[in-house]
């Protein structure tokens, strides 16, 4: 079915560990995000990607770094997590239809 | 800054009720407004999405309407089931350059159907 895949889906980090957050989607939308869901806090941009080869900062940047790979993969990379980066991260993408989000990954920073 | 508000934050209803979500925004320059459904632990799923220059929008029972002027839209449920219950998320796209053209979510309807 198309749509946006998101890998892992379930991750726990130690404090100071790397990893990243793969998302592809085949929808051949130019536009894709990463947002992260906290409780009371609903759903913020952490960055996005109008097309490929272009990427910008979104409400909550800092500690994350970004790399749309090719129009169908938009990856985010947590260079030294911490516990606040705990959180639920969705990518999405953008097209006529509206947004397409995938389904979430639920990171845990210990 | 574009802010959206959903009220009320929870409802729980009887099932076949009909009912009504709310939502409101600030900054009536949007590009399009999306209504999700967000199940527990899960994705987002999309619902209705209507554009800057539509009224509303129609999908089974369910019924969106827009209201640029006043910065509002609402999300009509007929006849409400049980496999209704969900967060329900309303996101306003603006249409500023930047990220202030991406998608602003509001804090969600958790609706409960009772059997």
């Amino acid at each position: 079915n198309a749509g946006v895949t998101q890998t892992p889906k379930f991750q726990v980090l130690k404090t100071g560990q790397s990893m990243t957050l793969q998302c592809a989607q085949d929808m051949n939308h130019n536009s894709m995000y990463w947002y992260r869901q906290d409780p009371g806090m609903g759903l913020r941009l952490i960055y996005y990607s109008a097309s490929e080869g272009t990427t910008d900062k979104g409400e909550v940047p800092n500690g994350y770094n970004v790399s749309r790979l090719n129009k169908r993969e938009f990856s985010l990379r947590l260079e030294s997590a911490a516990p606040s980066q705990t959180s639920v991260y969705f990518c999405a993408s953008s097209g006529g239809s509206g947004y397409t989000f995938g389904s979430g990954t639920r990171l845990t920073v210990v | 800054k574009q802010e959206v508000t959903q009220i009320p934050a929870a409802l729980s209803v009887p099932e076949g009720e009909n009912l009504v979500l709310n939502c409101s925004f600030t900054d009536s320059a949007i590009y399009n407004l999306q209504w999700f459904r967000q199940d527990p632990g899960k994705g987002l799923t999309s619902l209705l999405l209507i554009q800057s220059s539509q009224r509303e929008q129609t999908s089974g029972r369910l019924n969106a309407s827009l209201d640029k002027s006043s910065g509002r839209s609402t999300l009509y449920i007929a006849a409400s089931q049980p496999g209704d219950s969900a967060t329900y998320l309303c996101a306003v796209r603006g249409v500023s350059s930047g990220s202030a053209r991406q998608l602003t979510f509001g804090s969600g309807t958790q609706l409960t159907v009772l059997p």
